[in-house]
């Protein structure tokens, strides 16, 4: 079974803490990897793709670790505004292109 | 920036009744894809189509169908709904290495 393992939370962080999220995938054919992030009673949207070599954007930092089939994302500085739930997101083998979402690490920031 | 929408933002439906919820998209996409979302299980795909005509079921199909006559349109069928098709209804295109773009969604009540 294809399945993609995150930790639901609730994470409770002050602002301008550093927050951490881990994910964890069973396919080891999985070829592409997302997170994305949720607000409360709205669409998914894409936050940022994981590459093999890790990527920065801003404040968020995502690696991917293929040995360990484990995936991260890294959030400096936390504000308020990245209150939100987090879906580590994997893509598995086949030509059409289905993703698998986990179910989501709730944060909250708080003032 | 591709733009998904959908067709209605929040519906209620009465037992029995045929519902259909619709999805476009304006970014030539081959893919589309319909999920539910409910509390603690997460994002569950239903139904997918790669191309005009096709269709591949997901995990939970059953009470579903789907239609694709034209690219940019993917219809989701509820032949006859029932209580437990309560649900948010997510509609997404895109492809597999780029992530997905949802709609905003369709809150779904069926009494």
């Amino acid at each position: 079974r294809k399945e993609v393992e995150q930790d639901p939370g609730p994470f409770n962080v002050p602002e301008g803490a550093t927050v951490a999220f881990n994910c964890t995938y069973s396919n080891s054919a999985s070829q592409s990897f997302f997170w994305y992030r949720q607000d409360c009673r709205k669409e998914p949207k894409l936050l940022m793709s994981v590459y093999s070599s890790g990527n920065e954007d801003g404040r968020f930092t995502a690696q991917l670790n293929r040995a360990s089939q484990y995936i991260s994302l890294l959030i400096r500085d936390s504000k308020l505004s990245d209150s939100a739930t987090y879906l580590c997101v994997v893509s598995y083998g086949g030509s059409q292109g289905n993703l698998i979402f986990g179910k989501g690490t709730k944060l909250s920031v708080k003032p | 920036d591709v733009k998904v929408t959908q067709s209605s933002r929040y519906l209620v439906k009465r037992t029995g009744e045929k519902v259909f919820l619709e999805c476009v998209q304006d970014m030539d996409h081959e893919n589309m894809f319909w999920y539910r979302q409910d509390p603690g299980l997460g994002l569950r795909l239903i139904y997918f189509s790669y191309d005009v005509k096709m269709k591949e079921k997901g995990d939970i199909p059953e009470g579903y169908s789907v239609s694709r006559e034209k690219k940019e349109r993917f219809s989701l069928i509820l032949e006859s709904a029932s209580t437990n098709q309560t649900s948010m209804y997510l509609c997404a295109s895109g492809q597999r290495h780029y992530g997905y773009t949802f709609g905003s969604g369709t809150r779904l009540t069926v009494v």
